[in-house]
C-alpha cells in the first residue's frame, strides 16, 4: 500500500511558482500519481495526473524522478483563487481495494496578495 | 454535462432519525464511491461500487450504515439511526473505466451533502 506524504500548509504570494511536493516511497509499478485540488465547500476536483517524467496540462505541471519515489505538483504564478487543499494519490485505478484510495489531509495552500 | 449531482445538498436532523443521502453519477460512468469529509479524519471513502454491484464496503463505519444502487443512475445511502459523530460532509463521486495506458485514479466528485446531526 503506497502511503503519501505531504506538508500540512504552504504559504505564498500572488505571481509566483508554487511547489508542492509529495513522497511516495512504496509505490508500486502500476500506479500512477494524481493530485486533486479542493476548494472550502466543494468536492476535490482533478488537477493532473503521471506515471514519470514530467507531465503538463492548463492548470500545473507534475515532475516525477525516476526512482517515482516522489513528486512534485508545480502551480505557475499562482493567484488568490489557488487558495485550496490539494491531495496526492497514488494507485493503480483498478480500484480492486478500497484502501488504496486514501486522500490523507493533503497540503492546505494559502496565497495571499 | 451537469456532473454528479447530490440531494440534499443540506441535511439537519435529530439523533435517532434516518437519513438518505442520494447520488447521481455522471452518465456513463462505471464507478460509484461515497466519502465522508470531517476536520478530524479528513476524506474516508465508505463505499464503492462496479456496474452497480458494491465492491468494497469496509470503509463502512458501523451497520447503521447502508449503501444501494438500484441503476447506475442513482445510489443512497442510508444512516439508521444517526448519530451526533455521523455529522459530516458526505461527498459521492463518480469515475469511468479506465483507458489503458491513459491513466487511471480519475474521480468526478458532486457538491457534497453537508449532514448535521443534532
Amino acid at each position: 500500500l503506497a502511503k503519501t506524504t505531504q506538508p500540512i500548509s504552504m504559504d505564498s504570494y500572488e505571481g509566483q511558482e508554487v511547489n508542492i511536493t509529495c513522497s511516495h516511497n512504496n509505490i508500486a509499478t502500476n500506479d500512477y500519481i494524481t493530485w486533486y485540488q479542493q476548494f472550502p465547500s466543494q468536492g476535490p476536483r482533478f488537477i493532473i495526473q503521471g506515471y514519470k517524467t514530467k507531465v503538463t496540462n492548463e492548470v500545473a505541471s507534475l515532475f516525477i524522478p525516476a526512482d517515482r519515489k516522489s513528486s512534485t505538483l508545480s502551480l505557475p504564478r499562482v493567484s488568490l483563487s489557488d487558495t485550496a487543499v490539494y491531495y496526492c494519490l497514488v494507485g493503480d485505478g483498478v480500484y480492486s481495494s478500497a484502501s488504496k484510495i486514501i486522500f490523507g489531509s493533503g497540503t492546505r495552500l494559502s496565497i495571499r496578495p | 454535462d451537469a456532473g454528479v449531482i447530490q440531494s440534499p445538498r443540506h441535511e439537519v436532523t435529530e439523533m435517532g432519525q434516518e437519513v438518505t443521502l442520494r447520488c447521481k453519477p455522471i452518465s456513463g460512468h462505471d464507478y460509484l464511491f461515497w466519502y465522508r469529509q470531517t476536520m478530524m479524519r479528513g476524506l474516508e471513502l465508505l463505499i464503492y461500487f462496479n456496474n452497480n454491484v458494491p465492491i468494497d464496503d469496509s470503509g463502512m463505519p458501523e451497520d447503521r450504515f447502508s449503501a444501494k444502487m438500484p441503476n447506475a443512475s442513482f445510489s443512497t445511502l442510508k444512516i439508521q439511526p444517526s448519530e451526533p459523530r455521523d455529522s459530516a460532509v458526505y461527498f459521492c463521486a463518480s469515475s469511468p473505466i479506465p483507458r489503458p495506458g491513459q491513466g487511471k485514479e480519475t474521480q468526478y466528485f458532486g457538491p457534497g451533502t453537508r449532514l448535521l446531526v443534532l
